[in-house]
């Protein structure tokens, strides 16, 4: 699976979008990027997948670039409870396992 | 609740004891995976269950480590002779389908070891 890189931290006003950014320059055809988030002392919570079309769902949209090399994942209107440690998975499919490999992630805090 | 639970939240465990963590995921749910999170890092791999059947233990850091899901649902982790180098969240998860792209990973809280 390729390797994702995402900045260590960002922040964000109360109410206003959230554009986090993922690199994945070594993604290949098959590839999907998965977005998940992690809160404080909870487990991680999957948020929205792309192939390579833009994705929205009622949590987020998905902005993947015409070379698939990177993505953006956006929070059109962040709250406080949306501060958390947001990871971008590359990840195939059709192997013994869907195990996902998690970097480091991005801190998000969003300020009032 | 419908969600994958754990227990217990919390361990503590002397140098060398033997500990089981346990996985109640959501019914039905077809794979169940184990992660271990070291404190600031991402969750990483253990292993991977099918059913019954572990098809994936290639992240077990030991062959203290060791996790079984004998009738299908239910999950135990157990790590023998603990050393203080365990000590991390043990998270659960678990999904309804096999294989395929699209497989949103349901987590439960996780289960915090420390060794002292």
């Amino acid at each position: 699976d390729a390797k994702t890189t995402q900045p260590p931290s960002m922040d964000c006003a109360e109410g206003r979008a959230a554009n986090l950014p993922c690199n994945h320059s070594t993604i290949s055809g098959n590839e999907y990027v998965y977005w998940y988030r992690q809160i404080h002392s909870q487990g991680p919570q999957y948020i929205i997948h792309g192939l390579k079309n833009n994705e929205t769902n009622e949590m987020a949209s998905l902005i993947i670039t015409e070379d698939r090399k990177s993505s953006t994942l956006i929070l059109p209107h962040a709250t406080l409870r949306d501060t958390a440690v947001y990871y971008c998975i590359v990840r195939g499919y059709g192997g013994a396992t869907n195990k996902l490999i998690f970097g480091t992630g991005t801190l998000l805090a969003v300020q009032p | 609740g419908a969600g994958v639970s754990q227990s217990p939240r919390y361990k503590v465990a002397k140098r060398g004891q033997d500990v089981a963590l346990r996985c109640d995921p959501i019914s039905g749910h077809v794979s169940l995976f184990w992660y271990q999170q070291a404190l600031g890092q991402g969750p990483e791999f253990l292993t991977y269950f099918q059913n019954e059947a572990q098809l994936d233990k290639s992240g077990l850091p030991s062959d203290r480590f060791f996790a079984e899901r004998p009738e299908g649902s239910v999950s135990t982790l157990k790590i023998q002779r603990t050393q203080q180098e365990d000590s991390a969240v043990y998270l659960c998860a678990s999904s309804s389908i096999a294989g395929g792209p699209v497989d949103e990973q349901f987590f439960g809280p996780g289960t915090r070891l420390t060794v002292l």
